[in-house]
């Protein structure tokens, strides 16, 4: 089993629509998650920072952890065209420390 | 801020050749810097720690003396593929987190560069 599981998709929603993007884990030790936005040929762009459990919200996104099911997902709200990227989860269990990352969700926003 | 550069952001080399892709933190200093290689539709796997004025910590299967990190300042690490072959042809990202900064700040990420080889 993969330390982080992410559904590659690819996720198809019109414009306007609620996204939900969703990783579970199987390290318990994980602590720190975040979560990355990548376009095609660039490198990822940090979109939210959580630690520990809840839920923090920034504009249009909203993540959200639950340690105690090892599951964090990212909403995305009221989504863009320009939204259309892939999204890629990531954590890890010590501050300071490489991140492990999700295979990564691309999702397209239809206008 | 906290911009990290990578130069250069696409190359195309020989099998046989070897390439260097340089990570620069622009407005940051930082004593650590991470190398990933991304495969197509696959996730970013770390392939080494790369540590200011030290040898550079690799992950499981990957090849030292293959891939030559030097992190010679703290604001620049160098990846060095050498004697590529077309198998290494990936996205290389490199990350880095700024040191004035508490260990709970993210990482922040370049915008890769994409080998080649032919």
């Amino acid at each position: 089993q993969k330390e982080v599981e992410q559904d590659p998709g690819p996720l198809s929603v019109p414009e306007g629509a609620i996204v939900s993007l969703n990783c579970t884990y199987s390290n318990s030790a994980f602590q720190y998650f975040m979560w990355y936005r990548q376009y095609s040929r660039k490198g990822p762009e940090l979109l939210m920072y959580t630690y520990s459990s809840g839920n923090k919200e920034d504009g249009r996104f909203t993540a959200q952890v639950d340690k105690s099911s090892k599951y964090i997902s990212l909403f995305i709200r009221d989504s863009q065209p320009s939204d259309s990227a892939t999204y890629l989860c990531a954590m890890s269990d010590q501050a300071g420390t490489a991140l492990i990352f999700g295979k990564g969700t691309t999702l397209s926003v239809s206008s | 801020g906290a911009v990290v550069s990578q130069h250069p952001s696409w190359v195309i080399c020989k099998s046989g050749t070897s390439v260097k892709i340089e990570c620069r933190s622009l407005d940051f200093q930082a004593t650590t810097m991470f190398w990933y290689r991304q495969f197509p539709k696959q996730s970013l796997m770390l392939m080494a720690t790369s540590n200011e004025g030290s040898k550079a910590t690799y992950e499981q299967g990957v090849e030292k003396d293959k891939f030559l990190i030097n992190h010679a300042s703290l604001t620049l690490s160098t990846l060095t593929v050498t004697s590529a072959h077309p198998e290494d042809s990936s996205f290389y990202i490199c990350s880095a987190r700024d040191v004035s900064r508490d260990l709970n700040s993210p990482l922040h990420f370049g915008n890769g560069t994409r080998l080649t080889v032919t």
